[in-house]
C-alpha cells in the first residue's frame, strides 16, 4: 500500500511549457484534491475530484486543468507553465467527500518556472 | 472553523515522550480536533483527531480537556524523524466537496539526540 504518489518530485520549465504533474493512490478513495503551497499563504485549494469522472474547481483553479477517468489516477495540468506557478504541489485523498475523514497527502511535486 | 493557539516551538530529547499543548477556547459544541504534521520537504501527515474523549492510535494521543478548550498531542517515544511543524486544527466536518485544510503557523516540534 503505497499511499498517495506524485511524480515527478522537481520540476524546472520555461514559461509558457506546459506539463502534467501525476498523481495515483491506491486506497480506493473517492476524494482527491490537488493544493499548492507558497511560503505564508498555507495551503490553497486549486482542483478536487467526488469520484471517477468528476472534478471541480476549488479557490485557485485558473491556468490548471484536471481529469479524473479512474479512481486511482488524478493529474493536474498546467496548460501554459508561469513564474507565479512556481511552487510546491500536493496531491491528497481521502475516502469519500465528508470531510471528516483523515487526509493523506503525497510528498510533492517542487516545481519552478523560470 | 475555530481559531487555536500553539506556541511557536519546543523541543524535547529523544526517547522521552513530546506534549504538544493547543488552546481552542472558542471551539463549538460539534467542531473536532485534527492533528497533522509536515515534516521537511514531506506532504502533509494526518496524525489523529477526536471530538470529546481522548484517542489513542499507533502514532499518538490526543487528550482534550473535559470543557474542550484545549488539548495535548502526546507523541510517546519521540524520535529523531519525529521533528517537524505541528498543526492542530478545529473545524466543524462537512459534506463540501470544496472543503480544505487550514494550516495556522503551527508548532515546530525538534527532537534533540
Amino acid at each position: 500500500n503505497a499511499g498517495v504518489t506524485q511524480t515527478p518530485k522537481f520540476q524546472v520549465l520555461k514559461t509558457g511549457q506546459s506539463m502534467t504533474l501525476q498523481c495515483a493512490q491506491d486506497m480506493n478513495h473517492e476524494y482527491m484534491s490537488w493544493y499548492r503551497q507558497d511560503p505564508g499563504m498555507g495551503l490553497r485549494l486549486i482542483h478536487y475530484s467526488v469520484g471517477a469522472g468528476i472534478t471541480d474547481q476549488g479557490e485557485v483553479p485558473n491556468g490548471y486543468n484536471v481529469s479524473r477517468s479512474t479512481t486511482e489516477d488524478f493529474p493536474l495540468r498546467l496548460l501554459s507553465a508561469a513564474p507565479s506557478q512556481t511552487s510546491v504541489y500536493f496531491c491528497a485523498s481521502r475516502t469519500t467527500v465528508y470531510d471528516n475523514q483523515p487526509q493523506h497527502f503525497g510528498d510533492g511535486t517542487r516545481l519552478s518556472i523560470l | 472553523d475555530a481559531k487555536t493557539t500553539q506556541p511557536p516551538s519546543m523541543d524535547c530529547a529523544e526517547g522521552r515522550a513530546a506534549n504538544l499543548p493547543c488552546n481552542h477556547s472558542t471551539i463549538s459544541g460539534n467542531e473536532y480536533v485534527y492533528w497533522y504534521r509536515q515534516i521537511h520537504s514531506q506532504g502533509p501527515q494526518y496524525i489523529i483527531h477526536g471530538l470529546k474523549n481522548n484517542e489513542t492510535n499507533e502514532m499518538a494521543s490526543l487528550i482534550i480537556t473535559e470543557d474542550r478548550k484545549s488539548s495535548t498531542l502526546i507523541l510517546p517515544h519521540a524520535t529523531l524523524r519525529d521533528t517537524a511543524v505541528y498543526y492542530c486544527i478545529v473545524r466543524l466536518p462537512s459534506n463540501g466537496a470544496n472543503s480544505k485544510l487550514t494550516f495556522g503557523k503551527g508548532i515546530t516540534l525538534s527532537v534533540r539526540p
